[in-house]
């Protein structure tokens, strides 16, 4: 069955440098969307992406965030500026429309980020 | 806004035994509702949905009825394995300015001893 893949499974970054997080979808999905989880607490919607496009934002994804499909397959995530409060379980998806009832979105096993 | 509280974890049982994990909800419009699993080490994975009122949604032995009279979508396994032991997910999902983002809530471990 198709996945999503994530990479790296572990990253870990000083304060204040630039981290890129990467996932590659599953190839016939068209929208994609970054969610993150802090240790102990729920998952939390970040952004959606389609057609190239941020499609809609949550209030967590400000302007140190920014996402990009830098080509056909992979779609990245980057937090320019890290921060402490930046250490989460960032985790990717995907769906094949947008995310409808019966339109599950597919999770990637997620990086986790360590910011010291 | 949205919300979906979920009884704290761990749950530990022993391996036969019957799961509940209670999940309530609150909501503005008339969500759908589901049930992720993420396993060790993995993403998360849709294991359930209910889209309206008194459905039941039900896969891997695990069942949920969507309860509008009560806002509660509780989880139930009559008889779980080791192989169940995971962090479970509820959410909502409506659709707010036309998208369909989930709402999740904290997580419920659940740890199954043999």
């Amino acid at each position: 069955e198709p996945e999503v893949t994530q990479t790296p499974s572990h990253q870990v970054t000083q304060m204040g440098q630039e981290v890129i997080l990467r996932c590659v979808p599953i190839s016939n999905h068209l929208y994609f969307y970054w969610y993150r989880q802090i240790l102990g607490q729920k998952v939390e919607f970040l952004v959606s992406f389609y057609n190239n496009e941020i499609s809609e934002k949550s209030e967590i994804f400000d302007d140190q965030f920014s996402v990009e499909r830098p080509d056909g397959s992979n779609f990245t995530l980057k937090i320019r500026s890290t921060k402490l409060e930046d250490s989460a379980m960032y985790f990717c998806a995907s769906s094949e429309r947008s995310g409808g009832v019966n339109q599950p979105q597919h999770f990637g096993d997620g990086t986790r980020l360590s910011i010291l | 806004g949205n919300s979906v509280t979920q009884m704290e974890g761990p749950v530990t049982l022993s391996e036969e035994a019957f799961l509940t994990i209670n999940c309530t909800y609150t909501a503005t419009g008339y969500p759908s509702l589901f049930w992720y699993v993420q396993y060790p080490g993995e993403g998360l994975q849709l294991l359930l949905k209910a889209t309206k009122a008194d459905d039941k949604g039900s896969n891997k032995g695990f069942e949920a009825t969507y309860r509008k009279e009560t806002t509660s979508f509780h989880l139930e396994k009559g008889s779980v394995q080791v192989s169940d032991s995971a962090v479970y997910f509820c959410a909502l999902s409506d659709r707010p300015g036309g998208s369909y983002i989930p709402t999740f809530g904290r997580g419920t471990s659940l740890i199954v001893h043999p």
